[in-house]
């Protein structure tokens, strides 16, 4: 079955730290794989997305995932975390549906920065 | 552009009442997707639509959940009658033709009672 998985439920990381966020995926065929994030209250927003070319992408806030097509991973990654960048973190991959393509996203993860 | 638009940001009914969530898609946008969050159960996705026409309704929990697209800039989700676990936050996202990414609305939150 295809699927989209992030093993953390939540991610806890000072201020300035690096931060890693984990997910990997099942698919069959080429994935296209995508970072979205949710603040409190709002709807999903899109951080980054990876389809081909370069296994490092770059996003929105500075963010950056690593495609592994070995592990089957697609880690969201910061250099350096800001309080602001406590939120709700989802994981999607894009599947071959009937009809067409569809979006399967993942659980999400909280990510905690702590000042 | 606005974006996504959502009618009401919050609703709260009595058990057995209809509820009517309302979406206008990103103009140009040719899918649009309703989904449902909760705690428990995360993000699911209820029901999505290609150029008007419901393409997958599988996630769709029971038959007193509806939906329906009549043009291209509205569509609506209606739960008749409602239930206490129906309460949640209901996202509409639109994606246009060639584009990957989804957009998301605001999200109703609904609350039965």
């Amino acid at each position: 079955a295809q699927s989209v998985a992030q093993p953390e439920d939540q991610v806890n990381v000072a201020e300035g730290n690096p931060l890693t966020v984990k997910c990997t995926y099942s698919v069959s065929g080429n994935p296209y794989l995508f970072w979205y994030v949710q603040y409190p209250n709002r709807g999903l927003q899109f951080l980054l997305k990876y389809i081909t070319g370069d296994n490092l992408v770059k996003g929105s806030y500075g963010f950056e995932a690593e495609f592994n097509k070995s592990q089957t991973s697609f880690h969201l990654k910061k250099p350096s975390a800001l309080v602001s960048d406590s939120a709700l973190y989802f994981c999607a991959v894009r599947v071959l549906n009937t009809g067409g393509f569809k979006t399967i996203f993942g659980a999400g993860t909280r990510l905690f920065v702590k000042a | 552009d606005a974006g996504v638009i959502q009618s009401p940001r919050h609703e709260v009914t009595e058990m057995g009442q209809e509820v009517t969530l309302r979406c206008k898609p990103i103009s140009g946008h040719n899918s649009l997707f309703w989904y449902r969050q909760t705690m428990m159960r995360g993000l699911e996705l209820l029901i999505y639509f290609n150029n008007n026409v419901p393409i997958d309704d599988s996630g769709m929990p029971e038959d007193r959940f509806s939906a329906k697209m009549p043009n291209a800039s509205f569509s609506t989700l209606k739960i008749q009658p409602s239930e206490p676990r129906d309460s949640a936050v209901y996202f509409c996202a639109s994606q246009g033709e060639g584009l990957d990414e989804q957009f998301f609305g605001p999200g109703t939150r609904l609350t039965v009672l």
